[in-house]
């Protein structure tokens, strides 16, 4: 396993339109975690899942995101109805239980 | 609340010098982790070094080291001989260990940006 991977890198969608993200973790890890990275800023945690299980999601930024991992396995972040403050690098991490979380390459969505 | 501060945007140092990259963090929580994290215009975040609050000694990992004061809360992040592939973004981080639920999600400084000049 060569680490976190994140599908599409790079998305450009108009305003309104729905997008999906997709995060595979590292194969031992439990826990997942979405982050979301604005220009010249710190990522900002949004959710994350042990196993299955969303254990956190207050944090997300309107009901317009929502995020899935059906089997524990891979994860799913969707944005319904983009708009242009949607443009961000989203950012996916995987851990094992506390231990330290390890990044995928993010993918970087542009609304325009 | 959590909180960090990284009051250095940007540093230029010359390579094979030692660098310190500031970080103060707050807490009211006694349990909690710091991590640094690295970030090429790549975009990637590699995982640096952590430091436990309750840990007695400083951390280490390679050429990174932890300056951790507790009292201070302060968590300065130490890079020995510097090489040119060191620029990059690095950010400071924190979470609370036993808390759950919200706790679990890293609370990022804003980040220095370090060039290394040969």
């Amino acid at each position: 396993d060569t680490g976190v991977s994140q599908n599409p890198r790079h998305k450009i969608t108009k305003r309104g339109q729905n997008v999906t993200f997709r995060c595979d973790p590292i194969s031992e890890h439990n826990r997942l975690y979405w982050y979301r990275q604005t220009l010249g800023q710190g990522p900002e945690f949004l959710t994350y899942f042990q196993n299955e299980a969303q254990l956190e999601k207050s944090r997300l930024l309107s009901d317009r995101f929502s995020a899935e991992r059906p089997k524990g396995s891979f994860s799913t972040l969707e944005i319904q109805r983009t708009e242009q403050g949607d443009s961000a690098m989203y950012l996916c991490a995987s851990s094992f239980q506390t231990y330290e979380q390890y990044f995928g390459p993010g993918t970087r969505l542009t609304v325009t | 609340a959590q909180k960090i501060t990284q009051t250095q945007p940007g540093m230029f140092v010359q390579e094979k010098e030692a660098v310190t990259l500031d970080c103060t963090y707050d807490t009211s929580d006694p349990s909690y982790g710091l991590f640094w994290y690295k970030q090429p215009s790549s975009g990637e975040m590699i995982f640096l070094i952590y430091q436990g609050s309750y840990d007695q000694q400083n951390a280490t990992e390679g050429r990174y080291s932890l300056n951790f004061q507790k009292a201070r809360k302060s968590a300065n992040l130490v890079i020995s001989a510097s090489q040119l592939g060191d620029s990059a973004m690095y950010f400071c981080a924190m979470r609370h260990l036993y808390s759950g639920g919200g706790a679990d999600g890293l609370t990022f400084g804003k980040g220095t940006h370090l060039i290394i000049q040969p």
